[in-house]
């Protein structure tokens, strides 16, 4: 499975729009992009899932560039309760491998 | 719909004694069931895959006859740690995948935070 680099650390106001990118250069053609967010001491939630095509729904949306190598979780007005740290997963086989994760600090 | 629970959700329990940690999926059934770990501050470490009705597959590393693995039903999946050290303290936190589902999404459970004293 692929790996996945993100930044450690992002701060963003609470009611402006969170980027949170991921670099996924090594992704092969058949693997998906997940993504997964875990408040402190609670299990990862789904967020949204890509192939190639953008990915919107009603907690995000997710921008896979056109070689797949990269890609964007977009939170379009966070709050406060969007502090977690966001994991960008690519999964070919069954298995999720986690990275380390981008720790978002929603400032009010 | 998808809810993942585990029990207990804390435990404490003296060095030396077993655990056992369970994994129910409530709405669904889950063919296949993943165990991780998770220290302070780091990220989720696979452990082990475990299919119903077989034996469970280990990651690198991991013990299998130190975190016993059981997937008896289509619903419940129980990880047991035997002659628990204090090292052995950690968040486990289970995931499941939903049979109805032809992607791979998991389903993740609330975590047990285990403490060995």
């Amino acid at each position: 499975d692929a790996k996945t680099t993100q930044p450690p650390s992002m701060d963003c106001a609470e009611g402006r729009a969170a980027n949170l990118p991921c670099n996924h250069s090594t992704i092969s053609g058949n693997e998906y992009v997940y993504w997964y967010r875990q408040i402190h001491s609670q299990g990862p939630q789904y967020i949204i899932h890509g192939l190639k095509n953008n990915e919107t729904n009603e907690m995000a949306s997710l921008i896979i560039t056109e070689d797949r190598k990269s890609s964007t979780l977009i939170l379009p007005h966070a709050t406060l309760r969007d502090t977690a740290v966001y994991y960008c997963i690519v999964r070919g086989t069954y298995k999720y491998i986690f990275g380390t994760g981008t720790r978002l600090k929603v400032l009010a | 719909g998808a809810v993942v629970s585990q029990h207990p959700s804390r435990v404490i329990c003296k060095s030396g004694t077993s655990v056992k940690i369970e994994c129910r999926s409530l709405d669904f059934q889950a063919t296949t069931m993943f165990w991780y770990r998770q220290f302070p501050k780091q990220s989720l470490m696979l452990m082990a895959t475990s299919n119903e009705g077989s034996k469970a597959t280990y990651e690198q590393g991991v013990e299998k006859d130190k975190f016993l693995i059981n997937h008896a039903s289509l619903t419940l999946s129980t990880l047991t740690v035997t002659s628990a050290h204090p090292e052995d303290s950690s968040f486990y936190i289970c995931s499941a995948r939903d049979l109805r589902t032809d992607d791979y999404e998991q389903y993740f459970g609330p975590g047990t935070r285990l403490t060995v004293t």
